[in-house]
């Protein structure tokens, strides 16, 4: 069955610093990737999703993440975080059938101190 | 914003009652996905419906119920509530399948307390 592995529960970093979360995946066939953002009683936003080609994604809000597949990872990152980047973050896997829906970690929250 | 509508945003019910939450989805989308997010846990898949037959369920009981109608807005019932399904529930809205052919609108979600 298919899985989503977020090891990080909660990461705090400080603005301007670096960021990577991690997510890990366990799926049968090539996987569609996904993150997404939710802020405190928000739906989710996408970030960022990885189909095919090239395995290095760049996302809105200056996030990217890279595909290894020989890792089974999609690792997230931002160069320099900014403070309203305070949020929950989740990883989401889902197959190219078009009707399997999305499986979700269960999200790494960010918080964000000067 | 992603054009997703849910309504209402919060409510309260006790055990045994009934609730419908409503969506309505992004314009040209002809599939609705409802998932179910605990608090502290991620999204987990309830139910889809593409062109108003439901095409995918996951681990929900008889209970948890649904329709699309003909403009592709849906609904959510859930009959007999337990305290445990007090939770954010969100609707997705895609064209085609969804994680398959593309991504996934959310709406920000109903927020349901069952005391």
């Amino acid at each position: 069955a298919q899985s989503v592995t977020q090891p990080d529960i909660h990461i705090t970093v400080s603005e301007g610093a670096s960021l990577e979360l991690r997510c890990n995946y366990s799926y049968g066939a090539t996987p569609y990737l996904f993150w997404y953002v939710q802020s405190p009683g928000q739906g989710l936003q996408l970030l960022l999703k990885y189909f095919s080609g090239d395995t290095l994604v760049q996302g809105i809000k200056g996030f990217e993440a890279e595909f290894k597949r020989s890792q089974s990872s999609f690792n997230l990152r931002k160069p320099s975080v900014h403070w309203s980047d305070a949020a929950e973050y989740f990883c989401a896997v889902g197959a190219h059938s078009g009707n399997t829906p999305l499986v979700f970690g269960k999200g790494t929250r960010l918080s964000v101190i000067a | 914003e992603t054009g997703v509508t849910q309504s209402p945003t919060h409510l309260i019910k006790t055990r045994g009652q009934q609730v419908t939450l409503r969506c309505s989805s992004q314009s040209g989308h002809n599939t609705v996905s409802w998932y179910q997010q605990a608090l502290g846990q991620g999204p987990q898949f309830i139910f889809q419906y593409y062109r108003e037959e439901e095409n995918g369920r996951g681990n929900f009981p008889p209970r948890f119920s649904g329709l699309q109608f003909p403009n592709y807005s849906s609904e959510l019932n859930v009959n007999a509530l337990e305290l445990d399904d007090s939770a954010l529930y969100l609707c997705a809205s895609s064209l085609a399948g969804g994680g398959g052919t593309g991504e996934l609108f959310f709406g920000e979600g109903s927020r349901l307390t069952v005391l």
